[in-house]
């Protein structure tokens, strides 16, 4: 079993779709939680980063986390063209920031 | 702010050939990061640096060595190219303790080996 799992779809949702990306994990250890977007042939740039269990919301996106499940998610409401991407959950079990494990991308089609 | 600067973004080399990828940060990180991303293999790491003057090997360092030049350089090395190493790499660096665990990435190197 891989340490992160994700589906890679493709996923494609006509525009002003709720969105639901998942991640699920192993390592009870994981403490810090992020979400990447990448755009096509461009680097992943941070989306959102979370502490622990909880929500965090930010505009259009909201992330959650479940410990308890190993569960992690981001939504995206009133989804637009632009945010075809690839998606990455990635977490860390320290606060040093030297174990980074990343999930391998869900890509995402948004269509107009 | 530049945040995260790699070159080259493209370079083709022979099998055998050597190279250098530089990475530089400006956010005064202390963790650098050198990664490869492949076709449904993810993001893997290949070597990190906590901090100056110290490196450590990642999932896949076979083939590849690194210098932590000073807190903003992290360079890698293919020192005999091999067409396995045909990738996108990315340099990534990320704060720790007081300044935040999130990883902040470069715009990648595309690399063909042929």
């Amino acid at each position: 079993q891989k340490e992160v799992e994700q589906d890679p779809g493709p996923l494609s949702v006509p525009e002003g779709a709720i969105v639901s990306l998942n991640c699920t994990y192993s390592n009870s250890a994981f403490q810090y939680f992020m979400w990447y977007r990448q755009y096509s042939r461009k680097g992943p740039e941070l989306l959102m980063y979370t502490y622990s269990s909880g929500n965090k919301e930010d505009g259009r996106f909201t992330a959650q986390v479940d410990k308890s499940s190993k569960y992690i998610s981001l939504f995206i409401r009133d989804s637009q063209p632009s945010d075809s991407a690839t998606y990455l959950c990635a977490m860390s079990d320290d606060n040093y920031g030297q174990n980074f494990v990343f999930g391998p991308g869900t890509r995402l089609s948004v269509l107009p | 702010n530049a945040g995260v600067t790699q070159t080259p973004k493209f370079q083709v080399l022979k099998t055998g050939q050597s190279m250098t990828l530089q990475c530089a940060q400006d956010m005064n990180h202390n963790s650098m990061y050198w990664y490869r991303q492949d076709p449904g293999m993810g993001l893997r790491l290949i070597y990190y640096s906590a901090s100056e003057g110290t490196t450590d090997k990642g999932e896949v360092p076979n083939g590849y060595n690194v210098s932590r030049l000073n807190k903003r350089e992290f360079s890698l090395r293919l020192e005999s190219a091999a067409p396995s190493q045909t990738s996108v790499y990315f340099c990534a660096s990320s704060g720790w303790g007081g300044q935040g665990t999130e990883a902040f990435f470069g715009q990648g190197t595309r690399l063909t080996v042929v």
